[in-house]
């Protein structure tokens, strides 16, 4: 069954912690993106890699980093230096420029 | 920048009434334009695109969206809306002058519809 896996559902994490959030793709798509999606904000992007070990910054990278060791995984931390990291996060794969970009089912962040 | 703008923030209707959301973006250029639909717990999926050839675009469930280029619009219509069109819905861009890898998100509108 093809698509686009997030783990966690939801991740709850302490003030000055850093976390990972997974993203997993079996639809051989090239590129992966990281959205941010809060209440009213619509969808922001975070980062973007277009190809394996290689990533750009999106709208709102400060306090994030990402990694991009194989085609099907994507994953995004989440570092301390975030200052509102309380969000849902969505990741997202296409095949091509011309192509829609298809969703991972989110990851809800928490930070008490 | 690219900005894309979505006014109506949270539209109610009954069921059997038109739909209109209205989507707007700031660049004159060539764009490609894409309407996405969340539905309560469910994956954001896309409804409809333009990229090029007839401005009126017809997507699933019945809905359709008219690239209007003067006026820097893509709303989104159905003639007759049904509960389970209860979603929240984007609008999206992108263009070969501004990055055709990366896609401009609206604020979305939330669409809730009264049996």
């Amino acid at each position: 069954d093809g698509g686009i896996t997030q783990s966690p559902k939801y991740l709850f994490r302490k003030e000055g912690q850093n976390v990972t959030l997974s993203c997993e793709q079996n639809l051989n798509h090239d590129a992966m993106y990281w959205y941010r999606q809060d209440p009213g904000q619509g969808l922001r992007l975070i980062y973007y890699s277009q190809i394996v070990n290689d990533f750009q910054k999106g709208d709102i990278a400060e306090g994030y980093s990402v990694s991009r060791e194989k085609k099907e995984s994507f994953p995004l931390t989440v570092t301390s230096a975030q200052k509102n990291p309380t969000a849902f996060y969505l990741c997202a794969s296409t095949l091509g420029t011309y192509n829609e970009q298809f969703f991972g089912p989110g990851t809800r962040l928490t930070v008490l | 920048a690219q900005s894309v703008s979505q006014h109506n923030h949270h539209v109610i209707l009954s069921e059997a009434a038109s739909l209109e959301l209205g989507c707007n973006y700031s660049y004159g250029g060539t764009v490609n334009l894409f309407w996405y639909v969340q539905y309560p717990g469910q994956h954001l999926q896309l409804l409809l695109k333009y990229f090029s050839g007839d401005p009126l675009v017809k997507g699933i469930k019945g809905f359709e969206a008219e690239f209007i280029k003067s006026k820097f619009s893509f709303n989104l219509r159905k003639p007759s809306v049904q509960w389970s069109d209860t979603a929240e819905y984007f609008c999206a861009v992108n263009g070969p002058n501004f990055g055709n890898e990366k896609l401009t998100f609206g604020t979305g509108t939330r669409l809730t519809i009264i049996p």
